[in-house]
């Protein structure tokens, strides 16, 4: 079945870029879906960042679109998150997830399945 | 952007009772893109319902989703131990979820 697991840093200064993987086991990156990432801090709800294509096409949450950047790699199986600038409001579980995304009239919908296990980042000094 | 408003924000029941969870989007929604998750403590997010009303593989038939337009309904008809837990709603966006603890 498919597997995704999440790797990074857990702890990252103030004003830094966060860089996350998630590596995708039992299915093939290229065969479809997006594939994104979704956040949430400490005692929170969840907030969805962005999802990628194989091809590259990305959809971004416009609340975060001008820090964040998301990047597949098919030979790798995996893709990545970057978010920069990044300041304590940041300190979250990231997961990542397969999605189905679609944008219908300029509103974008989309749903997770399945999830990584996630991985806690905190942004500290 | 649709927000997503759930209500209760806990629902405090006993095993054995139904459970009735609200979703309320800021605009109409085709049921096609709207979705409910269970998280339990320490745990990711597990889809349960997509589109509605269609059980995602493997969740048992106790749940049960329904509604259209702005209003959404998730069901659990008999509460099992094991669903005690936060529930979301979601299009892309989410709901700020539902807590459902032990009475």
């Amino acid at each position: 079945q498919v597997q995704l697991q999440e790797s990074g840093p857990g702890l990252v200064k103030p004003s830094e870029t966060l860089s996350l993987t998630c590596a995708v086991s039992g299915y093939s990156i290229s065969s479809g879906y997006y594939w994104g990432w979704i956040r949430q801090p400490p005692g929170k709800g969840l907030e969805w960042i962005g999802s990628i294509y194989h091809s590259g096409s990305t959809y971004y949450n416009p609340s975060l679109k001008s820090r964040v950047t998301i990047s597949v790699d098919t030979s790798k199986n995996q893709f990545s998150l970057k978010l920069s600038s990044v300041t304590a409001a940041d300190t979250a579980v990231y997961y990542c997830a397969r999605s189905s995304i679609t944008m219908v009239r300029g509103v974008i919908f989309g749903r997770f399945d399945p999830w990584g296990q996630g991985t806690l980042v905190t942004v500290s000094s | 952007e649709i927000v997503l408003t759930q209500s209760p924000g806990t629902l405090s029941l006993s095993p054995g009772e139904r459970a009735t969870l609200s979703c309320r989007a800021s605009q109409s929604v085709s049921s096609s893109y709207l979705a409910w998750y269970q998280q339990k403590p320490g745990q990711a997010p597990r889809l349960l319902i997509y589109g509605a009303s269609s059980r995602a593989t493997g969740i048992p038939d106790r749940f049960s989703g329904s509604g259209s337009g702005t209003d959404f309904t998730l069901t659990i008809s008999r509460l099992e131990p094991e669903d005690f837990a936060v529930y979301y709603c979601q299009v892309v966006t989410f709901g700020p979820g539902t807590k459902v603890d032990i009475k």
